[in-house]
């Protein structure tokens, strides 16, 4: 079975740039995750989707964080303008329900330059 | 509020040694417990969970975890450590959605 996969593995880019991440979840996982981990700390939730519908997303900068996971399957994560501070690596997990554990991805890894 | 803290935030353990990785949870009722390890420009592997019944639960790779609940801790246990367990170790709990702690990077002397 395959896992959690997300591309691009790593990104460079220049700030003010826009940038996008994608995540396809396990196979019939209706609860997809993204998590952004700084250097050296543990991941931190960015939102949280059940099926189609982002069900908790107050940790998300809307100011410049946008995601998006239509149809309840894949989702993208996007940043517009990136700062420096975004530099991290952004996680994607899925589970089968809200209550089930998480598998993760490889994650993204963005420098932000 | 909701969090996880691991006190350790650097362990260095002589190959063939044992280990124990410390976890405190603050929540208002017992949450589901994870333990989780990060080998570097890796993603996260779930080692152990505790759902329920049984408060001693094995995992992957030789690792074990004890769930106290009057102290509220989740420790992760090893009885002889080997080179490649050298990694990030993060715990976690899930109530809804799962949050981790800072993590305790695990260093091991050939």
């Amino acid at each position: 079975e395959a896992g959690v996969v997300q591309s691009p593995r790593y990104k460079i880019i220049e700030k003010k740039q826009p940038v996008a991440f994608w995540c396809n979840p396990i196979s019939g996982h209706n609860t997809l995750y993204w998590y952004r981990q700084n250097l050296g700390q543990g991941p931190e939730l960015l939102i949280r989707y059940e099926n189609e519908e982002a069900v908790d997303d107050s940790q998300l900068p809307k100011d410049r964080f946008s995601a998006e996971r239509l149809k309840g399957v894949d989702s993208t994560l996007k940043i517009q303008p990136a700062e420096l501070g975004d530099s991290a690596v952004y996680l994607c997990a899925s589970s089968s329900g809200p209550n089930t554990e998480a598998f993760f991805g490889q994650g993204t890894r963005l420098t932000v330059v | 509020a909701q969090s996880v803290t691991q006190p350790d935030i650097h362990i260095t353990v002589s190959e063939g040694a044992s280990l124990e990785l410390r976890c405190n949870y603050s929540y208002g009722a017992t949450p589901y417990l994870f333990w989780y390890v990060q080998s570097p420009g890796q993603g996260l592997q779930l080692l152990l969970k505790y759902f329920s019944g049984d408060t001693l639960v094995q995992g992957i790779k030789g690792f074990e975890a004890e769930f106290k609940r009057s102290q509220s801790s989740f420790n992760l246990r090893k009885p002889s450590v080997h080179w490649s367990d050298a990694a990030e170790y993060f715990c976690a709990v899930l109530r809804d959605k799962v949050i981790f702690g800072p993590g305790t990077s695990l260093s091991v002397i050939p």
